[in-house]
Formats: structure tokens, C-alpha cells, sequence
């Protein structure tokens, strides 16, 4: 089992609707939880970053942990048809020299406008 | 600011033949990092550098090799291409391994 499991997909929505995107983590000591956004033939590039538990929002964006259920999700609200791009979810450790991300597979959405 | 670059950007490869992929940051981040992916098994981290003159195993190491020439720079060496290599190299780096990671826009091998 990887420590990242992350739905599938992929995932196709129209132009408005409300996207929920998850990711399971099986490392109980994971701290830290990103979400990359990777457009095609593009590198990876941060878009939401969260400590612990908890909900961060940043605009239409809105990033959530459940440490309890070991629970990941970034909900899009208004989707728009750039959002169309492969979303990676993230988690490392706290800290520590060997404090590495581990990844989930990634799940690529399509917003038709 | 260029960020993280890499070249080149496409390469083909006959089976045995050597070559390496070149990475430079400009933003003076310590920790740089390897990763390859291929479809269906997302971002896997082949070796990484937490600072200038250091250099670690990641999760997929078996059949290359890394150099951190000086903090700026950090390639990545197939010294004997295989097809299972044909993949898409992604490098990046970030201020130290506790901050998050910038990276480059990825270079394309294809091992025939």
C-alpha cells in the first residue's frame, strides 16, 4: 500500500460546478499536506499548503485535512475551464534531513465549459 | 528569476547508450531533488541533495547516478539506458527539505 492513495479519476465536471478531490494518507506521522496543480507537459506547482488538521481557503480554492479519518481534500469552487490540470496531493513529516514528500498518483480534472 | 531550468527538454536514447540531465535553480534554495513519472504511478523520487554536498537515495535510485556540482546545480546520470527509463524527469528544489518544492518543467527521455 502506498503511504499516498489518491482517487483515480480522471474526472470530468461543467463549468461551474463544485469540485471535491481526495487523497488517504497511511503514515500517521505525516504533518504537513500540499496540493500540486500540474498543467500538460508543465512541472508541478504548488497550490495549497497546510499544517495538521484543519481548512485553509485561498479564493476559490479551499484545502482540508481530517487527521482523524486520515483524510485529504481540496474542494473548487466555480470551476472554470483553466483549472483543467492534473491535481497531485502531498504529505511529508514534520521535520528531519530526510523529511521527503510523498506524492499520491494524481487525479486529472476537465472543467467543460 | 528563470527558477528551476533543466535540458534539454526531449532526448531519445538507444538501450546502453549514457547521458545526463542537467538542473540549476537561481532562487539559492539548499535542497534539491530527482523525480521521475510515469502514468498511473505519479511523482517517485530517484535521489536528492538536502544540501551542497550532500547527496541521498530516494525511492527509485537503481540505475542512476547524481552529482551536486555546487549549490546552484544537481544532474542526474544514466549511465546505461534501459527502456524501463523512458520516462518524464522532473528536478526541484526548495529552501531546505522542511519548505515546499519549486520545480522545472521537466525533460522527456525515450530509451529504444
Amino acid at each position: 500500500q502506498k503511504e499516498v492513495e489518491q482517487d483515480p479519476g480522471p474526472l470530468s465536471v461543467p463549468e461551474g460546478a463544485i469540485v471535491s478531490l481526495n487523497c488517504t494518507y497511511s503514515n500517521s506521522a505525516f504533518q504537513y499536506f500540499m496540493w500540486y496543480r500540474q498543467y500538460s507537459r508543465k512541472g508541478p506547482e504548488l497550490l495549497m499548503y497546510t499544517y495538521s488538521s484543519g481548512n485553509k481557503e485561498d479564493g476559490r480554492f479551499t484545502a482540508q485535512v481530517d487527521k482523524s479519518s486520515k483524510y485529504i481534500s481540496l474542494f473548487i469552487r466555480d470551476s472554470q475551464p483553466s483549472d483543467s490540470a492534473t491535481y497531485l496531493c502531498a504529505s511529508r513529516l514534520f521535520t528531519g534531513a530526510n523529511s521527503k514528500l510523498t506524492f499520491g498518483k494524481g487525479i486529472t480534472l476537465s472543467v467543460r465549459p | 528569476n528563470a527558477g528551476v531550468t533543466q535540458t534539454p527538454k526531449f532526448q531519445v536514447l538507444k538501450t546502453g547508450q549514457s547521458m545526463t540531465l542537467q538542473c540549476a535553480q537561481d532562487m539559492n534554495h539548499n535542497s534539491m531533488y530527482w523525480y521521475r513519472q510515469d502514468p498511473g504511478m505519479g511523482l517517485r523520487l530517484i535521489y536528492y541533495s538536502a544540501s551542497e554536498g550532500t547527496t541521498d537515495k530516494g525511492e527509485v535510485p537503481n540505475g542512476y547516478n547524481v552529482s551536486r556540482l555546487n549549490k546552484r546545480e544537481f544532474s542526474l546520470r544514466l549511465e546505461s539506458a534501459a527502456p524501463s527509463q523512458t520516462s518524464v524527469y522532473f528536478c526541484a528544489s526548495s529552501p531546505g527539505t522542511d519548505y515546499e518544492q519549486y520545480f522545472g518543467p521537466g525533460t522527456r527521455l525515450t530509451v529504444t
